[in-house]
């Protein structure tokens, strides 16, 4: 399996343009995880789906962000209008049971919005 | 009170020493304890999951949870160089289908 694939592997965007990251879970996970990676917040979790329906989005931070997941091999995650300071790497993350033997994570998208 | 606490070190031991890592939690309703390893520009990777209070063996690491005190803690025995990395704790609150994570726990192995 190749794993969670993740894309873009990096973004530089100007302020208030729309950015949308694209995920990949494995094969056969019913969990979809989004979580985004900062030195000052650490890793929290946006916004998580089973089986393709959103089940808890508590972590979004604001209307700007917003996810979906299509089907079960495809989730994007989508800022409008991107900001400076949603600057981070995020991360989607998969698992064949919810927390059960833990989470892959994808390689991450790297966010610079400038 | 965070849900999940670590010491952000850095935690600095000598190669072959053995490293201890630490972390409490507040969700006396949570069963299972899962710890990351995160390389600097990389992403988490599960080391160890323990769900039972005791200790828990795999190769050079073992994991110690103490649900009484809510605590769970990861040792390295032999620490090498490669070991260097943040060690995240983290587990499901009040049994939820999510984990939360600790900030991490930055460790330096030096030769």
């Amino acid at each position: 399996d190749a794993g969670v694939i993740q894309s873009p592997r990096h973004e530089v965007t100007e302020m208030g343009q729309e950015v949308t990251l694209r995920c990949k879970p494995i094969s056969g996970h019913d969990y979809l995880f989004w979580y985004r990676q900062t030195m000052m917040r650490g890793l929290e979790l946006l916004i998580y789906f089973n089986n393709n329906v959103p089940i808890d989005d508590s972590g979004m931070p604001e209307d700007r962000f917003s996810a979906k997941m299509p089907n079960a091999s495809f989730s994007t995650l989508k800022i409008q209008p991107s900001e400076p300071r949603d600057s981070a790497v995020y991360f989607c993350a998969s698992s064949l049971v919810a927390g059960g033997d833990g989470y892959t994570f994808g390689s991450g998208t790297r966010l610079t919005v400038v | 009170q965070k849900e999940v606490e670590q010491n952000s070190g850095p935690l600095s031991v000598p190669e072959g020493a053995i490293a201890s890592l630490n972390c409490t939690y507040s969700d006396r309703g949570s069963q299972s304890f899962f710890w990351y390893r995160q390389y600097s520009g990389k992403s988490p990777e599960l080391i160890m999951f323990i769900y039972s209070n005791g200790d828990k063996e795999d190769g050079r690491f073992t994991a110690q949870l103490n649900k009484a005190s809510q605590y769970v803690s990861l040792l390295i025995r032999d620490s090498q160089p490669s070991d260097s990395a943040t060690y995240l704790c983290a587990l499901p609150p009040g049994g939820y289908n999510k984990l939360i994570f600790g900030a991490g726990t930055r460790l330096a192995v030096h030769p």
